[in-house]
């Protein structure tokens, strides 16, 4: 079975620092990686994802995350964050050609203005 | 991409009852699944409603707890059935997008049980 894992349950950060949240799974095939978004009172929403191909993702509002095969991971990234950018953060995986998605604990950000 | 809502937005119920959620999308889908996310805990998927089938159950969630309706294809129904406090939680509805690669997630539905 597939399982995910996020590394901080709880980061804290001021504006225009840089952000790195880890992901890594659990699953010897080709799956596809996720990471989806909750704002504050809003729905989980995709900011990104990947498939196939190049192995650093651009998703929106500025993030990007790479895949790394032999680590098993897919850390989210963003070089400059927002007070906007506050929301929990989850990593998920699905097994290519299978539509269950596998998520993590998610990872709550609060950046301080 | 799709617009789904969720009724109730939330609920405080009391053991022993039952509460039933409403998922509507604005648009025509095969499946539909539904989530929990109880505190602390990540998302994890309860069962698959297809239109005119039974509803496919996960491990650990049983069709006697959470019985699920799929009267047409935009609209399904998860009920929590005979509550304890353990049920608690998020309740999430989701469908696939077109291309059948990713999903579009519902509101949720907080519930807490005293």
């Amino acid at each position: 079975a597939q399982s995910v894992s996020q590394h901080n349950h709880h980061v804290i950060l001021s504006e225009a620092a840089s952000l790195e949240l880890g992901c890594n799974y659990s699953y010897g095939g080709t799956v596809n990686l996720f990471w989806y978004v909750q704002y504050p009172g809003q729905h989980l929403q995709l900011l990104l994802k990947y498939f196939s191909g190049d192995p650093l993702v651009k998703g929106i509002k500025g993030f990007e995350a790479e895949f790394i095969k032999s680590k098993f991971s897919f850390n989210l990234r963003k070089p400059s964050v927002q007070w906007s950018d506050t929301a929990e953060y989850f990593c998920a995986v699905k097994t290519a050609g299978s539509y269950q998605l596998t998520f993590g604990k998610g990872t709550k950000l609060s950046v301080i203005p | 991409s799709a617009v789904i809502s969720q009724k109730p937005s939330r609920d405080i119920c009391q053991r022993g009852t039952s509460l039933t959620i409403q998922c509507q999308v604005d648009s025509q889908v095969t499946m539909m699944f539904w989530y929990r996310q109880q505190p602390g805990q990540s998302l994890t998927l309860i069962a698959t409603a297809n239109q005119g089938s039974e509803a496919t159950y996960e491990s650990g969630f049983v069709i006697d707890k959470f019985p699920i309706s799929r009267p047409n294809l935009t609209f399904s129904t998860l009920t929590v059935s005979n509550m304890s406090p353990e049920d608690s939680s998020i309740y999430l509805c989701s469908v696939p997008d077109s291309y059948q690669e990713t999903q579009y997630f519902g509101p949720g539905t907080r519930l807490l049980v005293l």
